[in-house]
């Protein structure tokens, strides 16, 4: 399958603080980028849909101007978590699909394992 | 209601088994359907895409598709221990999001 990239794997942040997590398609161009969250032992909630040089499509009940997603090119999109707090601690996941692929596979990255202190 | 629906779990079957898995989903209109496995800390890998009314096989996996039901499985022979993990069932909807079921741990065991 195609190679999506999610970095860091993990972080520990101070509440109150920022972190952005970066996904990157390696070997494809990804006209489309999702944003989960998981939470120990649920299933995958997405947060929003970005697409290439648009703005990103929350999820009804995410806050989009505490989860801020930057889609401006086509190998890379960033989730921001500003201002975290402890509840913000998740396993945060991006997929993407896009040209080079089938019409509809999406592929996911490594994840990122956010814990705010 | 769900987007998608699956059975939590836990299912537990016997090495060599046969692992049944089962999903609905809500939106009629829906075209693509995809299952995934996620191993405990780890990120969901694609495992079966299907698109069309039947079974679709893959090596020892078979996904079954019924439109009309709303209905999609995942079949799993000879069943592994490395098999064990948890299945999430996907759905994409007329749109461009893919939405998923809450997953079916399963256990094979030895």
């Amino acid at each position: 399958g195609a190679v999506v990239s999610q970095h860091p794997s993990r972080v520990i942040c101070k509440s109150g603080t920022s972190v952005k997590i970066e996904c990157r398609s390696l070997d494809f161009q990804a006209t489309t980028m999702f944003w989960y969250r998981q939470f120990p032992k649920k299933s995958l909630m997405l947060m929003a849909t970005s697409n290439e040089g648009s703005k990103a499509t929350y999820e009804q009940g995410v806050e989009k101007d505490k989860f801020l997603i930057n889609h401006a090119s086509l190998t890379l999109s960033t989730l921001t978590v500003t201002s975290a707090h402890p509840e913000d601690s998740s396993f945060y996941i991006c997929s993407a699909r896009g040209l080079g692929l089938t019409n509809t596979e999406a592929f996911f990255g490594q994840g990122t394992r956010l814990t705010v202190v | 209601q769900k987007e998608v629906e699956q059975n939590s779990g836990p299912l537990s079957v016997p090495e060599g088994a046969i692992a049944s898995l089962n999903c609905t989903y809500s939106d009629r209109g829906s075209q693509s359907f995809f299952w995934y496995r996620q191993y405990s800390g780890k990120s969901p890998e694609l495992i079966m895409s299907i698109y069309s009314n039947g079974d679709k096989e893959d090596g020892r996996f078979t996904a079954q598709l019924n439109k009309a039901s709303q209905y999609v499985s995942l079949l799993i022979r000879d069943s592994q221990p490395s098999d064990s993990a948890t299945y999430l069932c996907a759905v994409k909807k007329t749109g461009n999001q893919f939405y998923f079921g809450t997953g079916t741990s399963l256990t094979v065991i030895p």
